[in-house]
Formats: C-alpha cells, structure tokens, sequence
C-alpha cells in the first residue's frame, strides 16, 4: 500500500528565506508520481509541482523546486524566497503506477511565513 | 474557463437526512474523484471514476455513494449522514493520462 509522511505539522519561516518541507513515501511501485499542493486559508487546493519516478532531473516551477531521492524515498519541497502569501498548508501526494486512479495524500504541513 | 464546480460551499443538515453534493467538470475529464479532508489525516479518497459508469471505492466509502451517469458530472450522496461525516469534501478530476488534478473549490458538511 502507498504511504506518505509529513513529519512537520507546522513550520515558521522568516520572509525572504528559503524553506525545506519534508516528504517520505512509501510504496512498491516502479512507476508513480509525486505531487505538492498548497491550500491557503481559503480553502482551495493549488497544483504546485509534480515528479514522475522515472525523471532523472529534479523538477523546478519558479520559486518551487522538488528534492527528489528516489533511493531514500524522499520528495522535500524547497521554497526559496518565502513570501507572505506562502503562508498555507502544503500537501505531498503520491499516485499509483501508469496513470493509476489511486491519489494519496499525507496530512500537511501548515507554514507560517513571519516578516 | 478550465474548471470543476462543487456545489454547495457550505452545508448544514441534520443527521439522517439524506444529501447530495454536486461536482461538474467542462475539461472532458475521463477520472473523477472524491475526498475528505480532516484535520492530521490530510485528503483521503471516498470513490473515484475511471470513466462513465465505472465506479469504485477509495480508502473511506462507508456511508458514501457516488454515480457517474454523464461523464462531466459525480455527485457524492450521503444517503444517511452522520456527524463523524462532517468534514471537508473536495471533487476532482484530470485526463486519462494527465498528471495534475483539478480540484473543486471544496464543500465544508456540518452534520448535526
């Protein structure tokens, strides 16, 4: 069965400083997908980033880039230059092999952004 | 405009009154799903289609019934609530092969 593990339940960082949130995963799939989501207060889930297992480069979107290490079964979030409105709850989710219907998501990490 | 609509945002009911919580798609989108989200237990997956008429069960389906009579719509039927169903619900979907799912703008359920 697929599994993923946030182990930060809430996090503070200073603006303008970059930010790692954990991610670990298990599962016995060659082929899966990676995937952080940020929900701010308002409640609506937003597609950061996402990784396939078999990409060798780690993925990058703007100020989000995924540390992926496929061996220690790890996709950290690093967030560089913290905003203000980075201040959200942030969810690793893990899909299951070809496309699979199975999503599974781990219970967040809620990041406070302090100016 | 790409999206998904839930319907309602908000509701309250009573426990034993049966509901419905509409999810709508305009993306052509083969996979719908649906998902409670909790407080320290993150999104978890009540049923997900793969396509019309083919339904099947996530990791939390008791007390849950969902259809997908047209392919742009998978409504979410709580035929008998119960207050351990208050929670909030979050529809879904993506293509076949595609990698990011469009979620819902989130229904937040009350069951007295």
């Amino acid at each position: 069965a697929q599994k993923i593990t946030q182990t930060q339940p809430g996090m503070f960082v200073q603006e303008k400083e970059a930010v790692t949130l954990d991610c670990t995963y298990d599962t016995s799939d060659q082929s899966y997908g990676l995937f952080w989501y940020k929900q701010p207060s308002s409640g609506e889930m937003i597609f950061l980033i996402y990784q396939g297992s078999y990409d060798e480069q780690n993925a990058t979107e703007g100020r989000y880039s995924l540390n992926f290490q496929k061996a220690r079964k790890s996709a950290n979030l690093v967030i560089s230059a913290s905003q203000l409105g980075d201040s959200a709850m942030y969810f690793c989710a893990m899909r299951g092999p070809y496309y699979g219907q199975n999503f599974v998501f781990g219970p967040g990490t809620r990041l406070s952004v302090l100016p | 405009e790409a999206q998904v609509t839930q319907n309602p945002r908000y509701l309250i009911t009573v426990t034993g009154k049966k509901l419905t919580v509409t999810c709508s798609q305009n993306m052509n989108h083969e996979y719908m799903s649906w998902y409670r989200q909790d407080p320290g237990l993150g999104l978890r997956q009540i049923y997900y289609s793969m396509n019309v008429e083919v339904t099947d069960k996530g990791d939390v389906p008791e007390g849950y019934k969902v259809s997908r009579k047209e392919k742009r719509n998978f409504p979410l039927i709580l035929e008998s609530p119960s207050p351990n169903q208050t929670s909030l619900y979050f529809c879904a979907s993506r293509s076949y092969r595609g990698e990011k799912l469009f979620f819902g703008s989130g229904t937040q359920l009350s069951v007295l």
